[in-house]
């Protein structure tokens, strides 16, 4: 059911940017991207979401690119404790629309931060 | 701690029991939803209600769970006569009024089937 393909794993060293890409090329007018991640089996962790415009919040910066059909999730400076799987979901707004309200799960990508 | 709150953290029945997860949202919202996480799995959406209605219950075993959120208290995933296949991590999620309000998530219920 989940309308976005993200790698399986990346890695990244500590210090350094991590850029998780995400694909939604079927992605509707009214879908917004979000974007969580989930350490060990804690709750997920809501980290940013965005239409069409790139967005910056104290996590990180999301990346949509003008058609829509991707996204990149930003970390400027990772750490040990950003290891985790991280998904990124479409999700439409308003009713009517079958991802309406709940949050489709993929596999996502599981990032490990090393030293 | 203003955030999403479940409990119990662990839950241990006996098979044919009833379990009782309960799920008080964050201060604000009246979107609860709920998700099941079974062991090495991803998760699942079940529910999502907001108060004293259902709105989609598409992800629902038929037989054996329901759920609620009343006017007044917490949201309640009852699951009857549990199976060892129960066994999983049970989260809840609430959001604010507003199509694109990002759901925020609880540290989830643990339930143990022996």
């Amino acid at each position: 059911d989940a309308k976005t393909t993200q790698p399986p794993s990346m890695d990244c060293a500590e210090g350094r940017a991590a850029n998780l890409p995400c694909n939604h090329s079927t992605i509707s007018g009214n879908e917004y991207v979000y974007w969580y991640r989930q350490i060990h089996s804690q709750g997920p962790q809501y980290i940013i979401h965005g239409l069409k415009n790139n967005e910056t919040n104290e996590m990180a910066s999301l990346i949509i690119t003008e058609d829509r059909k991707s996204s990149t999730l930003i970390l400027p400076h990772a750490t040990l404790r950003d290891t985790a799987v991280y998904y990124c979901i479409v999700r439409a707004t308003n009713a009517g629309g079958t991802s309406y309200g709940k949050l489709t799960f993929g596999q996502g990508t599981i990032l490990t931060v090393h030293p | 701690n203003a955030g999403v709150m479940q409990n119990p953290r662990h839950l241990v029945r006996r098979r044919g029991q009833e379990a009782r997860l309960r799920c008080s949202p964050m201060k604000g919202h009246s979107h609860v939803y709920w998700y099941r996480q079974l062991p090495e799995e991803g998760l699942k959406f079940m529910v999502y209600l907001q108060k004293e209605n259902i709105i989609d219950e598409s992800g629902m075993p038929k037989e054996r769970f329901s759920a609620e959120f009343p006017k007044e208290g917490p949201s309640i995933l009852r699951i009857q006569q549990v199976v060892r296949g129960d066994s999983a991590a049970y989260f809840c999620a609430s959001s604010g009024t507003g199509g694109n309000q990002p759901q925020h998530f609880g540290d989830g219920t643990r339930l143990s089937i022996l």
